[in-house]
């Protein structure tokens, strides 16, 4: 089976803090992309950041990173300098092919992120 | 600003009537998607369409129908079969596999 987990349902942290969610999946594909999610209060989603699984470089988009362990098939993100607009739901996914050229989203559970001030 | 539109962001449904949510998308993407989200279940597939005129069923299609008459435009309707339609549905569309989804603001489904 395809899955991805989030073993961390809630995390806090304190502003200017760094912070590390966890994600692990599981895929027989060689080659994948995975996702992460931002979803705040407003529960509009929004992409933070992806990363294709045979480039072996973490992907990096300005304060969010990611640490991509293709044998360990764990792919976690971490948030430096966090702020109070980072609260929010974040989900990891992975793009799973569904033949005929089609692909869909798989979703974990979700990680429910507060930066306190 | 290229985007997609869902409405309305808020549906109230009686029992036994259908619902439809609109979903429109100004991005040219072909694939479009609808999923639900209910609280610590993440989000699932109901209906994909890859093309104008054709679709396929997700992993929780049974009480949902779709059309896709126009690239633009892929409505969701709800209908009176789907048990439990309580939930949040967010509406995607994609470009191509290395790109993932944009998604809309979602409609928020309640039955009363």
């Amino acid at each position: 089976a395809q899955t991805v987990t989030q073993s961390q349902p809630e995390m806090s942290v304190q502003e200017a803090e760094t912070v590390t969610l966890s994600c692990t999946y599981d895929t027989s594909e060689s080659n994948y992309y995975l996702f992460w999610y931002k979803q705040p209060p407003s529960r509009q989603m929004i992409l933070v950041i992806r990363q294709e699984a045979y480039k072996q470089q973490n992907a990096t988009e300005n304060r969010f990173s990611v640490n991509f362990q293709k044998a360990a098939k764990s792919f976690s993100l971490k948030i430096s300098d966090s702020q109070l607009g980072d609260t929010a739901m974040y989900f990891c996914a992975f793009m799973k092919p569904l033949g005929g050229g089609a692909q869909k989203l798989v979703f974990g559970q979700g990680t429910r992120l507060t930066i306190n001030p | 600003d290229g985007g997609i539109t869902q409405s309305p962001k808020y549906l109230f449904r009686k029992e036994g009537q259908n619902v439809t949510l609109s979903c429109e998308q100004n991005l040219n993407h072909d694939a479009m998607y609808w999923y639900r989200q209910d609280p610590g279940q993440g989000l699932r597939l109901i209906y994909y369409s890859q093309i104008v005129n054709d679709f396929q069923k997700g992993d929780i299609a049974e009480g949902y129908s779709v059309s896709r008459e126009k690239k633009e435009s892929f409505p969701l309707t709800v209908t009176s079969a789907q048990k439990n339609p309580t939930a949040f549905y967010l509406c995607a569309s994609s470009p191509g596999t290395a790109y993932g989804y944009t998604f809309g603001s979602g409609t928020r489904l309640t039955v009363v």
